[in-house]
């Protein structure tokens, strides 16, 4: 099944704008925690930001805010005032288990959106 | 020092070659991790090693052979791999092994099975 889904496999946002790219996540686990990375054309993977399933308030990191909606469980990014480096495919990913459960821990990737910001 | 180093960035072998694909940290994380992806697809996870023991082998081929030789370097040994092997090698690494930590990506190797 399916645990990090990501609907939009394209959006185009122009410069200076804000943009939300979505996900949702299913987990029966009480503990997880929801990441979301940056990939641009070259390859590497960018840390962009992290929300904890119990965490009070939403992650944000400058440019960067998480929309955490744990009853719906939905963990969209936000990212303001769009920017042309900005263009990158983004997966949103969770993490379940670890050492305090018991089990190993996994990071699991939802499908990408590709974001283009155009002028 | 916050970086993974891999090396190759890029790597063509032969179906009968040998080869080995390279991760170092020096960040004192404690687990390592290997992904493969392919174009226009997520990473998908191979193996996690937590404290230098292998915790997760997602039921990957045997021609693939992890090996984690200290805390600071992570291995993936390569033999006979088929085409469809082809694809970006990323390795990670994290403090420890649990939900809320994150991951931190090396560039990746390019491999390209002929």
């Amino acid at each position: 099944a399916q645990k990090i889904t990501q609907t939009q496999p394209g959006m185009f946002v122009q410069e200076k704008e804000a943009v939300t790219l979505d996900c949702t996540y299913d987990t029966s686990d009480p503990s997880y925690g929801l990441f979301w990375y940056k990939q641009p054309s070259s390859g590497e993977m960018i840390f962009l930001i992290y929300q904890g399933s119990y965490d009070q308030q939403n992650a944000t990191e400058g440019r960067y805010s998480l929309n955490f909606q744990k009853a719906r469980k939905s963990a969209n990014l936000v990212i303001s005032a769009s920017q042309l480096g900005d263009s990158a495919m983004y997966f949103c990913a969770m993490r379940e288990g670890g050492l305090r459960t018991g089990t190993a821990s996994k990071l699991t990737f939802g499908t990408g959106t590709r974001l283009q910001v155009t002028l | 020092d916050t970086e993974v180093t891999q090396t190759p960035k890029h790597l063509v072998m032969g179906m009968t070659n040998k080869k080995s694909l390279k991760c170092e940290q020096h960040m004192g994380h404690r687990a390592m991790y290997w992904y493969k992806q392919k174009a226009k697809k997520p990473p998908e996870l191979m193996f996690v090693y937590s404290y230098e023991k292998l915790s997760i082998n997602e039921s990957v081929p045997s021609r693939f052979s992890p090996e984690c030789p200290n805390s600071s370097l992570l291995n993936l040994h390569l033999h006979a791999l088929q085409p469809e092997d082809s694809a970006l090698y990323l390795c990670a690494s994290s403090p420890e092994d649990g939900f809320n930590e994150k991951l931190f990506f090396g560039s990746g190797t390019q491999l390209s099975v002929l």
